[in-house]
């Protein structure tokens, strides 16, 4: 069964630091994958996902993502850090068409 | 477009008691899904509905149950509500299923004392 897993529950940056949120993947076959983020008391918005084609995938509010089929990862990052972008950031795989596995998040701090 | 909208947006009920939330899918997309996100937690999926039939049902027990209208609005209902059932209800909506993503609402947070 697909599923994924993020390292790592709470990570703090400075502000302009680089953004590494982990998230690898369990599956023969290479699946389709999301970033959510979710900021307090809110929902939960699409940052970027990866259907087929590019590996590198580019999102909103400059984060980026990689897929690696030989270490079945898909890293979520940003270059620079921003306050804003404090935040919970759910990694998610579609086993089947009709939901989203989401892993357990991870809490971005960004400190001044 | 509109995106998808929920209401109430908080909720107290007491144990034992029934409840039912609302959502409003997003222009054009006919597939809607409810999840269950309790507190630390990622989102945990109740079930989907598609052209108003059910097409898929995660690990929750008969009392959650829904509907979907033919506007595809969609209601999610719990009866006998318990303690745990205390948590943040998202509905999701899409037009091409989970391979492509959802947009989610901003939820409604359900207490339950």
């Amino acid at each position: 069964a697909q599923s994924v897993t993020q390292l790592g529950s709470h990570v703090s940056v400075s502000e302009g630091a680089l953004v590494l949120l982990r998230c690898n993947y369990s599956s023969s076959v290479p699946p389709y994958l999301f970033w959510y983020v979710q900021y307090p008391n809110q929902g939960l918005q699409l940052l970027l996902k990866y259907t087929t084609g590019a590996t590198l995938v580019k999102g909103i509010n400059g984060f980026e993502a990689e897929f690696k089929k030989s270490e079945t990862s898909f890293h979520l990052t940003k270059p620079s850090a921003h306050m804003s972008d404090a935040a919970e950031y759910f990694c998610a795989v579609p086993p089947h068409t009709d939901k989203l596995i989401f892993g357990t998040g991870t809490r971005l701090q960004v400190f001044p | 477009e509109t995106g998808v909208t929920q209401s109430p947006t908080h909720l107290i009920k007491t144990r034992g008691q029934q409840v039912t939330l609302r959502c409003s899918s997003q222009s054009g997309h006919n597939t809607v899904s409810w999840y269950q996100q309790a507190l630390g937690q990622g989102p945990q999926f109740i079930f989907q509905y598609y052209r108003e039939e059910e097409n898929g049902r995660g690990n929750f027990p008969p009392r959650f149950s829904g509907l979907q209208f033919p506007n595809y609005s969609s209601e999610l209902n719990v009866n006998a509500l318990e303690l745990d059932d205390s948590a943040l209800y998202l509905c999701a909506s899409s037009s091409r299923g989970a391979n492509y993503g959802y947009t989610f609402g901003s939820g409604t947070r359900l207490t339950v004392v």
